[in-house]
């Protein structure tokens, strides 16, 4: 069974570039995360979705970050203009949400290796 | 308090050692917690599901104590491929969201 996707796997770019990070979550998952990890402040959640709607992007840092989920098995982040403090490890999760279970197993992606220059 | 606090260590242990992290979190209405595994460079994964008072699974065992809302995590006859971070994660109980905060984690080595 496939598991998240995610691309690329690494990306570097320069400052003021527009960087757009892919992901496809496991099918049948309603809910996808997009987290961004560093070792100054560790993981943390950027937005979240639950049915392809955005239910929380409390976490993203400004308005440079966007994301979107057209459908079920695609999602985007985008960071547009880029910053050098931008760069870290962006990982994508699913899971799937049932009433019984509301907080059930996140699968991460390989994530994606970010160096803004 | 943070929401979830962890000793960074790392830790270092011989092989075939037992060691245990400890966890505590602040909200006392969780109900469900996880320990992830990350490896260096890699993404984390679910090591543990901890629903009730706790979870054994093999040379693992979670224990939860709610009165003093910690979480720990006992590894026993340790190897050296349970180097690694280990994350505890405790949902984040926010209007019908299913968010989970994770910890910064605890480094693991164990050596020969």
């Amino acid at each position: 069974d496939a598991g998240v996707i995610q691309s690329p796997r690494h990306e570097v770019t320069e400052m003021g570039q527009e960087v757009t990070l892919r992901c496809k979550p496991i099918s049948g998952h309603n809910s996808l995360f997009w987290y961004r990890q560093t070792m100054m402040r560790g993981l943390e959640l950027l937005i979240y979705f639950n049915n392809n709607v955005p239910i929380d992007d409390s976490g993203m840092p400004e308005d440079r970050f966007s994301a979107k989920m057209p459908n079920a098995s695609f999602s985007t982040l985008k960071i547009q203009p880029s910053e050098p403090r931008d760069s870290a490890v962006y990982f994508c999760a699913s899971s799937l949400r049932t009433s019984s279970r509301p907080y059930n197993e996140q699968f991460f992606g390989p994530g994606t290796r970010l160096t803004v220059l | 308090r943070k929401e979830v606090e962890q000793d960074p260590g790392p830790f270092n242990v011989p092989e075939g050692a037992t060691v245990a992290f400890n966890c505590t979190y602040s909200n006392s209405a969780s109900q469900s917690f996880f320990w992830y595994r990350q490896d260096c460079r890699k993404e984390p994964k679910l090591l543990m599901s901890v629903y009730s008072s706790g979870n054994e699974d093999g040379r693992f065992t979670a224990q939860l104590n709610r009165a003093s809302q910690y979480i720990s995590l006992l590894i026993r006859d340790s190897k050296l491929s349970d180097s690694a971070t280990y994350l505890c994660v405790v949902p984040r109980l926010t209007g019908g969201g299913n968010k989970l905060t994770f910890g910064t984690g605890t480094q693991l080595k164990v050596e020969l």
